[in-house]
């Protein structure tokens, strides 16, 4: 079985501070990992993923994230923050193939001008 | 190139009605799921298809019918609509072979059942 946990349900920060939003997951099996923003009133769309290649995954919109096996962790940074990365972020856990993925419950991510 | 276009985009039912949400991809991916959304809970998988005539359950599938007649349609059916079942449903679609898992999603269709 797979599952994802999200540590902080809101997260703030200021224009221009450190974004890090936490993720670690479980797994039985080697993971496929997934960062996912929506922003208000509209669907999910990929951040990035990391699928056993690189550790440290570069996504769009200047988001990376690390895999840490030993830490079963892979949470998401951004240098700094800007109005516009005010949405909420979802880390997913799936397999290799299918659409199957497990979600955490989200975070809100708040940017203060 | 639409993407993935889910319809309505807002219903309101009553208790024990029926309806269908409908959702439709135009890039022939082989891949389609329901997820619905509900505050602090994240993503919950519906059902899910492998292509065109094969569907399977989810986590939470009770209450709830799909078919999958042809890759491009996924259509969900509430066959009795309950208050818990209010929430926002999201359609996506992935690759199968290649994609790794990369989901396109819809808007969304939000309903609420009194």
């Amino acid at each position: 079985a797979q599952s994802v946990t999200q540590l902080g349900s809101h997260v703030s920060v200021s224009e221009g501070a450190l974004v890090l939003l936490r993720c670690n997951y479980s797994s039985s099996v080697p993971p496929y990992l997934f960062w996912y923003v929506q922003y208000p009133n509209q669907g999910l769309q990929l951040l990035l993923k990391y699928t056993s290649a690189a550790t440290l995954v570069k996504g769009i919109n200047g988001f990376e994230a690390e895999f840490k096996k030993s830490e079963t962790s892979f949470h998401l940074t951004k240098p700094s923050a800007h109005m516009s990365d005010a949405a909420e972020y979802f880390c997913a856990v799936g397999p290799p193939r299918g659409n199957k993925l497990v979600f955490g419950a989200g975070t809100i991510l708040r940017v203060k001008s | 190139n639409a993407g993935v276009t889910q319809t309505p985009k807002f219903q309101v039912l009553k208790t024990g009605q029926s309806m269908t949400l409908q959702c439709a991809q135009d890039m022939n991916h082989e891949y389609m799921s329901w997820y619905r959304q509900d505050p602090g809970m994240g993503l919950r998988l519906i059902h899910y298809s492998v292509g065109a005539g094969i569907t399977d359950q989810g986590e939470v599938p009770n209450g709830y019918n799909v078919s999958r007649s042809t890759t491009e349609d996924f259509p969900l059916r509430l066959l009795s609509a309950a208050p818990s079942q209010t929430s926002v449903y999201f359609c996506a679609s992935s690759h199968g072979v290649s994609g790794a898992n990369v989901l396109t999603f819809g808007a969304g269709s939000r309903l609420t059942v009194l």
